[in-house]
């Protein structure tokens, strides 16, 4: 079956655009999860839906961040006038948690590098 | 303030020894406390669960082990592999919440 899928795999962009970076969960899993993991650092949580709806906003960065879930399935995670302090690899999990179990499948990642 | 520590330092050993990883954490609760493998270039993937009333848990060559009072786990590979190699990650869920909150990682160096 297929996995996480994410898309683009590398983004390139220039200091102040804004950038789309999506993420297509396992079917099915109702839980979705956005982290940012900074070059040989661990993994940073920004933001988890369960539905469509964020009940944990937390962990983003700034409010040139923001993102989006539709459907239970898609999901965006945006940045808006990006910063080279946003260079990171942004990677999506799906889970479908149950009591005492919450196993997360990750997406390979995408690699954003602001110039 | 919370914290889960991993040595950030390598663990270089030969093939066929045990490799065991430390992972502390303070100020949490947790509900239980999972493993992850990460290669460079992919994103982690799922290697075991352990339960805050389990003691110990096991899956083919690997065995975890989890001590609330200590507020510890161990992450031990018997007769280790340089396919093994990689980057390990343990994560934790507070009680009562979903949210995993990830370690920084130890990287495993397997020597042939």
């Amino acid at each position: 079956g297929a996995g996480v899928s994410q898309s683009p795999s590398n983004k390139v962009t220039e200091k102040g655009k804004d950038v789309e970076l999506r993420c297509d969960p396992i079917s099915g899993h109702t839980a979705l999860y956005w982290y940012r993991q900074r070059l040989g650092q661990g993994l940073e949580f920004l933001i988890y839906f369960q539905g469509n709806s964020a009940p944990d906003k937390s962990g983003l960065p700034s409010d040139r961040f923001s993102a989006e879930r539709t459907g239970e399935s898609v999901s965006t995670l945006t940045i808006q006038r990006t910063q080279q302090e946003d260079s990171a690899v942004y990677l999506c999990a799906s889970s479908f948690p149950r009591a005492g179990d919450n196993e997360q499948f990750f997406g390979p990642g995408t690699r954003l590098t602001v110039l | 303030s919370q914290k889960i520590e991993q040595n950030s330092e390598a663990l270089n050993i030969q093939e066929g020894k045990t490799a065991t990883l430390t992972c502390n954490y303070t100020n949490y609760s947790p509900a239980y406390l999972q493993w992850y493998r990460q290669d460079p270039g992919r994103g982690p993937v799922f290697l075991l669960l352990i339960r805050e009333n389990e003691k110990e848990k096991r899956k083919e060559r690997l065995k975890v082990t989890f001590d609330t009072t200590l507020k510890q786990s161990l992450f031990h590979i018997t007769a280790s592999q340089p396919a093994d190699s990689a980057t390990y990650l343990c994560a934790l869920e507070n009680t009562g919440f979903q949210k995993l909150v990830f370690g920084t990682g130890t990287r495993l160096l397997v020597s042939p």
